[in-house]
C-alpha cells in the first residue's frame, strides 16, 4: 500500500539544540499531520497543514515547533529549542481527502531529548 | 477531558478465542470512528471504519458494532490469531480533519 516515509527513525539530542524530523508523504496526498505517542500510548495530535498553511494546531504545539512543506518536498517538523518532555516518537502522516480517518501514517520518528 | 475513551488497556485471549475492545466517546457530533492497528516499531494503520448511521460493519474477521445511543462502539476480533497481537487505536471524527484518539488496547493472542 502506499508509504510514508520519516527520516530519521531515531535522533539522540541534548536539551536545547534544534532538530528536525523529515517525512515524505504518499506522492499525491494532499494533507499532512504530525501526531506524537509517548510509550505507545495516545496518539496526540500536534498540527495539519494543507496548501502551504497550518490548517489547525494543537496546544501541545508549543511555540518552539514549526512545519513547512518547501517546494513540495519533504514535510518537516522542527523544534528550536527542544526541552526534555519533547521526548517521544513523532508520526507523520497523510491523506488524499479530508473527513475520512484514511491516514496513512509511517513508521515514526523516535527523538530522545537528554 | 479526554474524548475518547477505551477498554480494557490490555487484554489477553487465546488462539481462536473472539477479542472484544471497546470504545466510548463523549461528544454527539462525532461522526466517523476508524480503528487503527499498531504494531510495535510501526505506525498506526487503519483497520476499518463505521460510521454513525450504520450499527455494523464487518471486514472478515474484524467487525465493529456501533450504539449511537449510549456513544459506544466496540471491536471484535473473532478466531484471533498470534499475528492479531497488536495495540488496537479507536478513533473519532467530528466532521473536520481532526482525528482523536483513545489510549489504545494492548492485546496479545497465545498460541
Amino acid at each position: 500500500g502506499p508509504k510514508v516515509l520519516q527520516i530519521p527513525s531515531h535522533q539522540i539530542i541534548d536539551m536545547g539544540q534544534m532538530v528536525t524530523l523529515n517525512c515524505d508523504p504518499v506522492s499525491n496526498h494532499l494533507y499532512f499531520y504530525w501526531y506524537k505517542q509517548i510509550l505507545g500510548q495516545q496518539m496526540e495530535f500536534l498540527v495539519n497543514f494543507y496548501n502551504g498553511k497550518v490548517m489547525e494546531k494543537s496546544k501541545l504545539f508549543k511555540d518552539q515547533f514549526s512545519v513547512e512543506r518547501p517546494d513540495g518536498s519533504y514535510f518537516t517538523l522542527k523544534i528550536q529549542p527542544t526541552a526534555l518532555e519533547d521526548s517521544a516518537v513523532y508520526f507523520c502522516a497523510s491523506s488524499l481527502e479530508q473527513h475520512t480517518g484514511q491516514l496513512y501514517f509511517g513508521e515514526g520518528s523516535k527523538l530522545t531529548v537528554l | 477531558q479526554q474524548q475518547v475513551r477505551q477498554s480494557p488497556q490490555s487484554l489477553t485471549v487465546w488462539e481462536g478465542e473472539t477479542a472484544i475492545l471497546n470504545c466510548s466517546y463523549e461528544d454527539s457530533t462525532f461522526n466517523y470512528f476508524p480503528w487503527y492497528q499498531q504494531f510495535p516499531g510501526e505506525g498506526p494503520a487503519l483497520l476499518i471504519s463505521i460510521r454513525s448511521v450504520s450499527d455494523k460493519k464487518e471486514d472478515g474477521r474484524f467487525t465493529i458494532f456501533f450504539n449511537k445511543r449510549e456513544k459506544k462502539l466496540s471491536l471484535h476480533i473473532t478466531d484471533s490469531q498470534p499475528g492479531d497481537s497488536a495495540t488496537y487505536f479507536c478513533a473519532a471524527i467530528p466532521g473536520n480533519n481532526r482525528i482523536f484518539f483513545g489510549d489504545g488496547t494492548q492485546l496479545v493472542v497465545k498460541p
